[in-house]
């Protein structure tokens, strides 16, 4: 069984204090780990997709990497509008595969 | 980027009724949608895949009765939640995937569905 597991489960951050958000999967097979963003009342919005071992993204103060047991999201001088729940999921290479997610890191940037 | 609209976002009913989610893509065609259900500080848990012009996928322990998906068309999918009962209300999200364009799922706004 695929299996998630993200942390910490939340995180306060003063303005410009950078940190890191794991998580650490099992999957059969790992076809792509995604990570989401998700506003309070809001649906998830796609942040990156990785799918091998060394591989990176950026986008803007974010940074995704992955390993073949985790993930990390690297938020470098956070700003209050970084505030939000971050998303991890896991897509498994089997024929029929779909998204298990983590229960996410709620993170608090304070001015 | 990809699109997908859900409609309502919050929708209040009472016990016994049933409530209609609608989910779009609107800028591109969805073979296959999902619903995910979503409660407080819990992630999102898949519910069913929806097939367009065929029966839904329902995961385990799902009521296929309870929670009725059609997908008549390439960009509709629908979610009915059938007699409706307090311990139904939660966040309700659906899904879909442009592979045409590659990247990730794109998700709805979610429904907050409550039943009182």
């Amino acid at each position: 069984e695929d299996q998630v597991t993200q942390s910490p489960e939340a995180l306060r951050l003063q303005e410009g204090e950078s940190s890191s958000l794991n998580c650490s999967y099992t999957v059969s097979g790992l076809r792509g780990l995604f990570w989401y963003r998700q506003d309070p009342g809001k649906g998830p919005e796609f942040l990156f997709t990785l799918y091998s071992a060394g591989e990176e993204k950026e986008k803007e103060r974010l940074k995704a990497t992955l390993t073949k047991k985790e993930s990390f999201l690297h938020i470098t001088a956070p700003k209050p509008e970084d505030s939000a729940t971050y998303l991890c999921a896991v897509q498994a290479n089997s024929g029929y595969s779909t998204l298990t997610f983590g229960k996410g890191t709620m993170l608090l940037v304070s001015p | 980027g990809a699109v997908v609209s859900q409609h309502p976002s919050r929708v209040i009913c009472k016990s016994g009724t049933s409530v209609k989610i609608e989910c779009r893509s609107l800028d591109f065609q969805a073979t296959t949608m999902f619903w995910y259900r979503q409660f407080p500080k819990q992630s999102l848990m898949l519910m069913a895949t929806s097939n367009e012009g065929s029966k839904a996928t329902y995961e385990q322990g799902v009521e296929k009765d309870k929670f009725l998906i059609n997908h008549a068309s390439l960009t509709l999918s629908t979610l009915t939640v059938t007699s409706a009962h307090p311990e139904d209300s939660s966040f309700y999200i659906c899904s879909a995937r442009d592979s045409t364009r590659g990247g990730g799922y794109t998700f709805g706004s979610g429904t907050r569905l409550t039943v009182v």
